[in-house]
Formats: C-alpha cells, sequence, structure tokens
C-alpha cells in the first residue's frame, strides 16, 4: 500500500519561514512532487524531485532524502496569498501515477 | 492558452439521477485521469486512460464509468449519485511525469 503523511496544519506569519513535512512508504517510487491548492481551485504544480538534495525555485525550494522516504517543501518570504492547502505526491511505479498525501492547510497571517 | 477545461464548474444533481462531467484539454497530452476530491482529502484517483486504454482503480465503485472518445475529451459519468458522492472532481493530462489540472467540477447531490 501507499502511505504520505503530512501536518493537516500550520501558521506563520507574513515575511516568515515555513517548512512543510512529508514522509512517504510506496512501493514505487518516480519522484516526489509539491503541488499548491487554494480553497476551491484545482492543484497547481510546485516542485519536483527525484533525486537527493535541495531543488531551489525563488521563493520555494524542496528537499528530498530518498533513504529516509522524506520531503520538505519550504516556502520563504511569506505573503497572504500563500495561504492555501500544499499536497504532497509521489510517483507510482506506473509512468505519470500519484499517491496523494492529504495536504497542509497553511494559513499566512499579517 | 493551451489548458485543461472541465464543464460545468458546478453540478447539482438529485440522488439516483445520472450525471456526466466533461473534461477537455488543449494540451494534446496522452494520458488523462479523473480524481476525486472531498473535503480536507488527497486528491484519490478513480481511473485514468493511457491513450485509449482504460486503467480502472481497484476500489473505484461500478457506480463511476468512464469514456474518453478521442484524445481531447473525457467524460465521467455517474450511474446512480448517492449521497456520498458529493465531491470536487479533478481532471488532470500529463504526456510525462508532471500532471496539469483542471479546475475541477464541484458535485452537490439532493
Amino acid at each position: 500500500g501507499q502511505n504520505i503523511d503530512q501536518p493537516t496544519e500550520m501558521t506563520a506569519t507574513e515575511g516568515a519561514i515555513v517548512q512543510i513535512n512529508c514522509t512517504y512508504q510506496t512501493s514505487g517510487f518516480n519522484g516526489l512532487f509539491w503541488y499548491q491548492q487554494h480553497a476551491g481551485e484545482a492543484p497547481t504544480f510546485l516542485s519536483y524531485n527525484v533525486l537527493d538534495g535541495l531543488e531551489e525555485k525563488g521563493r520555494f525550494s524542496s528537499f528530498l532524502s530518498r533513504s529516509k522516504g522524506y520531503s520538505y517543501l519550504l516556502l520563504k518570504e511569506l505573503q497572504m496569498k500563500d495561504s492555501a492547502s500544499y499536497l504532497c505526491a509521489v510517483g507510482g511505479s506506473t509512468l505519470g501515477r500519484l499517491y496523494f498525501g492529504r495536504g497542509t492547510q497553511l494559513t499566512v497571517w499579517p | 492558452d493551451a489548458m485543461v477545461i472541465q464543464n460545468p464548474r458546478y453540478q447539482v444533481t438529485q440522488f439516483g439521477k445520472p450525471v456526466t462531467l466533461s473534461c477537455s484539454q488543449t494540451l494534446n497530452h496522452n494520458v488523462m485521469y479523473w480524481y476525486q476530491q472531498k473535503s480536507s482529502q488527497a486528491p484519490k484517483l478513480l481511473f485514468h486512460y493511457y491513450d485509449k486504454d482504460f486503467n480502472n482503480e481497484a476500489d473505484t465503485p461500478d457506480n463511476f464509468q468512464s469514456r474518453r472518445p478521442n484524445t481531447s475529451f473525457c467524460f465521467l459519468d455517474i450511474r446512480s449519485p448517492g449521497l456520498g458522492d458529493a465531491a470536487m472532481y479533478l481532471c488532470a493530462t500529463s504526456l510525462g511525469r508532471e500532471q496539469y489540472f483542471g479546475p475541477g467540477t464541484r458535485l452537490t447531490v439532493t
């Protein structure tokens, strides 16, 4: 089976840094994805890691450790518009197949 | 702009009355997916098409069917909706590893 865990909720203030963790146990692995989902909207792609290490993309960075089954999404210089759910997803053994976590609801306060 | 389009955005149906949700794409992607997402839960894959090859998830109820008449269009048919089928239904496409999501159709069952 597939098991993907991430915290349910997090809060932070504008301008701060927040780290959203994700741990996974899956039968196959074809990369680790992070998606952002605003309330009532579709998920949008943020990042993809297939090798260990840190991938940086502007204010967002994502880290992967395959041996530990662990990833995190780091958001810097938080803005109000970053309030959203952040979904961790693992690529399965079938190309394109994604297994999603429940999502972490991030609230950014002024 | 190339995109994934879902119609309608909001659908209300009666208990037991068949309903069809539509998805179209201008990305010319060969893979199309249907997900069900309930409030504060992970998107759950119902089925996907790899070109014309249909792939059903083992735990997708028989009540859910799908059609893909051509590359651009994919339909989700719910033969006899129950109250438990009220959810957001997301269509996604991919050519490789990344999935592109449509805006979703929120289904209400009365």
